[in-house]
């Protein structure tokens, strides 16, 4: 069981918007930054949101971060096939002292 | 362009010791939080901790408190996730993780190291 919870699956169609929601708490969303990486099949993951919305050098427009509370939303508009991967929330857990990753969603793009 | 090159995959039996290592290149080693993030089979990331090289600052998760040893060499410019004593539920892909800002973001990703323990 996962501290921030995510969906464990999303999809759309290619060109679409699609969001992904991340819930947490008081001390751990309500309170810090979250962070948002993407894993494609058979890689390592990548930084793609730190710090609830910002892109790092590289990462398209297309994908967008924004939080409120205690719940973190990624959105991929224009979605493409190649973002078909899991997406992973993670944020400081002030209570816990730890960082704390959502489950994980898998994004198919249809 | 920064580098995270880890080293190859391990085969070990329980109760076994191993270090797996973590080579960065492409910034200033010392200035930079290296940690490492666990993937078990089939399932999502968990931190197990990260330290400074430039003072030794190491933090880890509470959960991996006591279970791994974390460690740099910072005139190689290489980080170490080291183990005692093996267990089967060890098993699993290590990622080492860069961080130029906050310890506790993940900038840069090495590509893994998978370690599989038998009993």
């Amino acid at each position: 069981q996962s501290v921030l919870t995510q969906p464990p699956s999303a999809s759309g169609t290619p060109g679409q918007r699609v969001p992904i929601s991340c819930s947490g708490s008081s001390s751990n969303i309500g309170s810090n930054t979250v962070n948002w990486y993407q894993q494609l099949p058979g890689t390592a993951p990548k930084l793609l949101i730190y710090s609830n919305n910002q892109r790092p050098s590289g990462v398209p427009d297309r994908f967008s971060g924004s939080n409120s509370g205690t719940s973190a939303s990624l959105a991929i508009s224009g979605l493409q096939s190649e973002d078909e991967a899991d997406y992973y929330c993670a944020a400081w857990d002030d209570s816990l002292s730890d960082v704390v990753f959502g489950g994980g969603t898998k994004l198919t793009v249809l | 362009e920064v580098q995270l090159v880890q080293s190859g995959a391990e085969v070990k039996k329980t109760g076994e010791s191993l270090k797996i290592s973590c080579k960065g290149s492409g910034y200033r080693f010392s200035s930079n939080w290296i940690g490492w993030v666990r993937q078990m089979p089939g399932k999502g990331l968990e931190w197990m901790g990260t330290i400074y090289p430039g003072d030794s600052d190491t933090r880890y998760s509470p959960s991996f408190q006591g279970q791994v040893t974390i460690s740099a060499d910072k005139s190689i410019s290489t980080a170490y996730l080291q183990w005692s004593s093996l267990k089967a539920s060890d098993s699993g892909m290590y990622y080492c993780v860069n961080s130029g800002g906050s310890p506790y973001y993940f900038d840069s990703w090495g590509q893994g190291t998978l370690v599989t323990v038998s009993t």
